[in-house]
């Protein structure tokens, strides 16, 4: 499978833990987005990369998240101090700029914070 | 802020119908639209996309009509199939770059036999 691949695709976790996500892109993507998706409702822009630098951050990342892509390949997606309202998809999506354009998401990882 | 809007939350079509799903945005500078489809428990897959110096682009079975004049944004689905059963969005790109892409609440679309 050659698609963007997410880990882990669950994860419950207590109210106060740390908890990181990890996505691999397409292999030959060098822009990589991290989105949000709450039910019913439609994917969030977190942040996006561009190879290894993060040009991007939306308001809605807070200094309790912070996502990272230090060799321009796979990304992971931390958060801090993790509060109920954090519960929710997170998308990872990928994309060749110039190039196609559009944005290849991966199965997401769902997170629900007890 | 400025967002992708969608009609109608609900679309049921018999076995065979096509299939209309509308999408209106409010940013005039939007030059760049897609239409994903998600089933559930899954990510958004990619269906068609559209740029604004366009009016109409085909796919297999689908077509995406725009209409920059009113705004307005659909998606076509020609012989809809029970696989087609799904929820919809369209997602639009503002600014240059084509950097991040800005979603709608989404269609679901339930295709009956």
């Amino acid at each position: 499978d050659t698609g963007v691949s997410q880990n882990p695709r669950h994860k419950i976790t207590k109210r106060g833990q740390n908890v990181t996500f990890r996505c691999d892109p397409i292999s030959e993507h060098n822009r990589l987005y991290w989105y949000r998706q709450t039910l019913g409702q439609g994917p969030e822009f977190l942040t996006y990369f561009q190879n290894e630098a993060q040009l991007e951050k939306s308001r809605l990342l807070s200094d309790r998240f912070s996502a990272e892509r230090p060799k321009g390949s796979f990304s992971t997606l931390e958060i801090q101090r993790t509060e109920q309202g954090d519960s929710a998809m997170y998308l990872c999506a990928s994309s060749q700029n110039p190039g196609g354009y559009e944005q290849y998401f991966g199965p997401g990882t769902r997170l629900t914070v007890t | 802020g400025e967002s992708v809007g969608l009609h109608l939350p609900t679309l049921s079509v018999q076995e065979g119908d096509n299939s209309i799903i509308n999408c209106a945005y409010s940013n005039s500078a939007s030059d760049y639209f897609i239409w994903y489809k998600q089933e559930s428990g899954k990510g958004p897959q990619f269906i068609i996309d559209i740029r604004s110096n366009m009016d109409k682009r085909q796919g297999q079975r689908v077509t995406v009509l725009l209409n920059k004049t009113v705004k307005h944004l659909s998606l076509q689905i020609a012989a809809t199939q029970p696989g087609d059963s799904a929820v919809y969005f369209c997602a639009e790109n503002i600014g240059r770059g084509y950097n991040k892409l800005i979603f709608g609440a989404g269609t679901r679309l339930a295709v009956h036999p």
